[in-house]
């Protein structure tokens, strides 16, 4: 069984500061990791992914996180939020056997001019 | 726009209505889930097709009934809910195996609520 951990259920940053978002999973198998992120009244976007490869990986909107395999870690950050970036995010990972993901219980990012 | 499209995106419903909900995709993918997203709980995976084929059930209670009649589209049969089950219901889409990256594609969700 696989699971995810994400440390913070909110995050109140003001505009223009950097932020860090913290996930951290359990799995006994290989995974994939993940990061979406759901704006009020709409579905889940992907933000950004990881696969294979390099362990920092860039996404959309200036989010960029970093696996780390030593510390089951998936952490998101941004260097400069924007107001725009106040959303529900959500970190999530599947196994290479199965097809479904397995989410974090969310992270709310409040930014505050 | 994720070329996932559910529908209605709100439903009230009474616990002896049967209603159904509804998502198409428009991406060409082969695979196609449900997930439920409740207040203060993540999001949890209900049902998974593939080529069609229900592959996952994650013992979901039997007043749910998926039905999945071809690529685009899936439904969620619904009938004598309860309070409990008021919840963003989520549809998402997926191509390619399971070594891939397989990357899901969600609708914006039928925000459900059972009086």
């Amino acid at each position: 069984a696989q699971s995810v951990t994400q440390l913070d259920s909110q995050v109140p940053v003001f505009e223009e500061a950097p932020v860090e978002l913290r996930c951290n999973y359990s799995s006994s198998v290989s995974v994939y990791l993940f990061w979406y992120v759901q704006y009020p009244n709409q579905g889940l976007q992907l933000l950004l992914k990881y696969l294979s490869g390099s362990t920092l990986v860039k996404g959309i909107n200036g989010f960029e996180a970093e696996f780390n395999k030593s510390q089951t870690s998936f952490h998101l950050r941004k260097p400069s939020v924007h107001i725009s970036d106040t959303a529900e995010y959500f970190c999530a990972v599947r196994n290479t056997g199965r097809r479904a993901l397995t989410f974090g219980s969310g992270t709310r990012l409040q930014v505050q001019p | 726009e994720t070329g996932v499209t559910q529908t209605p995106r709100h439903l009230v419903m009474g616990m002896t209505n049967k209603k159904s909900l509804k998502c198409e995709q428009h991406l060409g993918h082969n695979a196609m889930y449900w997930y439920k997203q409740s207040a203060k709980k993540p999001l949890e995976l209900m049902f998974v097709y593939s080529l069609e084929e229900r592959v996952e059930n994650n013992s979901v209670p039997s007043r749910f009934s998926p039905e999945c009649p071809n690529s685009s589209h899936l439904f969620l049969h619904l009938h004598t809910l309860q309070p409990e089950d008021s919840a963003l219901y989520l549809c998402a889409s997926s191509q390619g195996d399971l070594l891939s990256g397989n990357i899901q594609y969600f609708g914006a969700g039928t925000r459900l609520s059972v009086l």
